[in-house]
């Protein structure tokens, strides 16, 4: 079955402690992002990446990292989790730049 | 840039038609998007438009004017299930080719009543 994966789906974490969400898709897209969803602001995209190894800022990338060194993995990373961080992490996936399958989502709460 | 619009909240009756609006600015258009999302879910795409003109895809069409930087979405023949919120999202370029830069609206929450 074709497929976002993301990991953990719940989270909650203290201010500073790093941490990792996983995102994996099974259907040899090339494109990849990161979003956050909070009311009122709506998706918001944090980071894409064309390919492997290219990877390039979104609207809101301050705080985050991220990685492609494989095809269907395009981890984030949050190096020192802050409150501000608190959201609805989506990551998605397409072939070139069309529609975007989207993984089920990661709610992550910084205290 | 962008700057993009559209309703907050819209009510309608099932089996009717609705139309979501959309209006954009954007500085190096390159495509118009609808997503629909269920609370609690992950957003699904609906429609895509790239030139001027109207896409028809089942009980659902989209339609685009790249001039007056506008779209909307009609969902014909309303069901329950439409209760949802429904994105818009513009793709720019900013200058940077094939870049994959998206951007979303606040999305239109729908409520359909019987």
């Amino acid at each position: 079955e074709a497929q976002v994966t993301q990991n953990p789906r719940y989270l909650i974490t203290v201010t500073g402690k790093k941490l990792t969400v996983t995102c994996s898709q099974n259907m040899n897209h090339e494109y990849m992002s990161w979003y956050r969803q909070d009311p009122g602001l709506g998706l918001r995209q944090i980071y894409y990446s064309m390919n492997v190894e290219v990877t390039d800022k979104g609207d809101v990338p301050e705080g985050y990292k991220v990685s492609r060194k494989e095809k269907r993995n395009f981890p984030l990373i949050l190096e020192s989790p802050s409150p501000n961080q608190t959201s609805l992490y989506f990551c998605a996936s397409s072939l070139r730049a069309h529609e975007q399958y989207f993984g089920p989502g990661t709610r992550l709460t910084v205290t | 840039g962008q700057n993009i619009d559209q309703p907050t909240e819209m009510t309608a009756t099932e089996g009717a038609i609705v139309q979501i609006n959309c209006t954009y600015q954007t500085s190096g258009f390159n495509g118009l998007f609808w997503y629909q999302q269920h609370a609690g879910e992950a957003p699904t795409f609906l429609s895509y438009n790239v030139l001027d003109g109207l896409e028809e895809k089942g009980r659902f069409s989209s339609f685009l004017s790249r001039s007056k930087g506008y779209s909307y979405l009609l969902l014909k023949e309303l069901q329950m299930k439409d209760s949802a919120s429904y994105l818009c999202a513009v793709r720019d370029r900013e200058g940077k080719t094939g870049a994959n830069n998206l951007f979303f609206g606040t999305g239109t929450r729908l409520t359909v009543i019987p």
